[in-house]
């Protein structure tokens, strides 16, 4: 099984500045790469998948690299509506795994 | 557009069975994988198991004894069972779309792209 680890755990930004999320897998998931935002009360939404594409609906100032086993989520600059829980996600030998998350939080 | 919506007891009793319904509407359910995903109170995310439209399942090996994913193409819903439940089942309970990349290459099945708003159930006598 591959495990996802993000980091930081949180992380505490102002309106405005530039966030870097970290997501690492323990074994090559290729570009394989999925990332979500959750909301207080709300189903997680996707943002990225292969690692760089926007889903649907997404604005511009989010983006994702990487590949293998590292990759990264930027939000160039933080709108009030961007803070919320950041999770990553792969497949492999179709197991399904999530990261453990990046709160996002105002500083 | 598509969407999805969760359908099932709020309240399950210890060591009985969680059931819960998956309505997929906007679209049909054929040609897609359909995901289960759960997030205890507080915690992360953590994924139950999947299912073809054809019938073909797998599942998260932590759970693998207690759980069947099942569909109903006639109805475009699909549907999960958790039995013997503790508390520690108590969670929002997702249903999701499985997207997928390739296309037209190839076809690999990886990520959330539709997602149910969720069901809250609780284990407790």
């Amino acid at each position: 099984e591959i495990v996802l680890t993000q980091s930081p755990a949180t992380l505490s930004l102002s309106p405005g500045e530039r966030a870097t999320l970290s997501c690492r897998a323990s074994q090559s998931v290729s570009s394989y790469l999925a990332w979500y935002q959750q909301k207080p009360g709300q189903a997680p939404r996707l943002l990225i998948y292969d690692a760089s594409n926007r889903a649907t609906g997404i604005p511009a100032r989010f983006s994702g690299s990487g590949s293998g086993t590292d990759f990264t989520l930027t939000i160039s600059s933080l709108e009030p509506e961007d803070f919320a829980v950041y999770y990553c996600q792969q497949r492999s030998n179709w197991l399904f795994t999530f990261g453990p998350g990046t709160k996002v939080d105002i500083k | 557009q598509v969407q999805l919506q969760e359908s099932g007891p709020g309240l399950v009793k210890p060591s009985e069975t969680l059931s819960l319904t998956c309505t997929v509407s906007g679209g049909s359910i054929s040609s897609y994988y359909w995901s289960w995903i759960r997030q205890p109170p507080g915690k992360g995310l953590e994924w139950i198991g999947y299912i073809y439209y054809s019938g073909s399942t797998n599942y998260n090996p932590s759970l693998k004894s207690r759980v069947t994913i099942s569909v109903d193409t006639s109805k475009n819903q699909f549907s999960l069972k958790l039995s013997s439940v503790t508390a520690a089942d108590t969670a929002v309970y997702y249903c999701a779309r499985v997207g997928y990349s390739g296309y037209p290459k190839y076809y690999y099945y990886y990520y959330m792209d539709v997602w149910g708003k969720g069901t809250t159930v609780t284990v407790s006598s």
